[in-house]
């Protein structure tokens, strides 16, 4: 168990910049979700994948945002023309699908600058 | 959908001194109920759990009990250092029998001084 990797840690960018961001979920879960933190806040979620298909999205995901995961694995999800307001740390997580108790883990999430 | 009201901070304790953390939710059903903890420019790490009523989850001297009667699912350690000083979330699925999207209470900073 080599836990939930996300690339990169930290991204700063100009704002209207596109960004991207990739989270590895632990190998045998097979649900991956992507959170956003904002400083002194707990994480709101924006959208879950069960395998490959992308179950549930959040008001919060606007139509400058996209997520996929192609293969059942690996995530990336992509920003389009950043804004000041994206600005946050984005934190995937993944979780085996056998029941409700099972708990979610979490990556160590990669931090969002818009200057 | 579920809801959690998390104790407000900063909480600063002195070393060996004993933790509570009050968490209070708001469900249909009986979901599990989580903690987090969040150390400084890292992810959340689940620290415990409870899948039910009356259960007790427990790691590293922390311990909350699932009480259904007063909702409630407060955080405790008897005796803190200075190492758990992190940011520390009460958290269930939004829906109860999901395990999906998370909410999360607003966190707890505590700082642990020697």
């Amino acid at each position: 168990d080599t836990g939930v990797s996300q690339d990169p840690r930290h991204k700063i960018t100009k704002r209207g910049q596109n960004v991207t961001f990739r989270c590895d979920p632990i190998s045998e879960h097979n649900r991956l979700y992507w959170y956003r933190q904002t400083l002194g806040q707990g994480p709101e979620f924006l959208t879950y994948f069960q395998n490959e298909a992308q179950l549930e999205k959040s008001r919060l995901l606007s139509d400058r945002f996209s997520a996929e995961r192609p293969k059942g694995s690996f995530s990336t999800l992509e920003i389009q023309r950043t804004e000041q307001g994206d600005s946050a740390m984005y934190l995937c997580a993944s979780s085996l699908a056998k029941d409700s108790n099972q708990p979610q883990h979490f990556g160590d999430g990669t931090r969002l600058s818009i200057l | 959908g579920n809801s959690v009201t998390q104790m407000e901070g900063p909480v600063t304790l002195s070393e060996e001194a004993f933790l509570t953390i009050n968490c209070t939710y708001t469900a249909t059903g009986y979901p599990s109920l989580f903690w987090y903890v969040q150390y400084p420019g890292e992810g959340l790490q689940l620290l415990l759990k409870a899948t039910k009523a009356d259960d007790k989850g427990s790691n590293k001297g922390f311990e909350a009990t699932y009480r259904k009667e007063t909702t409630s699912f407060h955080l405790e350690k008897g005796s803190v250092q200075v190492s758990d000083s992190a940011v520390y979330f009460c958290a269930l699925p939004i829906s109860s029998g999901s395990a999906r999207q998370l909410t999360f209470g607003s966190g707890t900073q505590l700082t642990v001084l020697p």
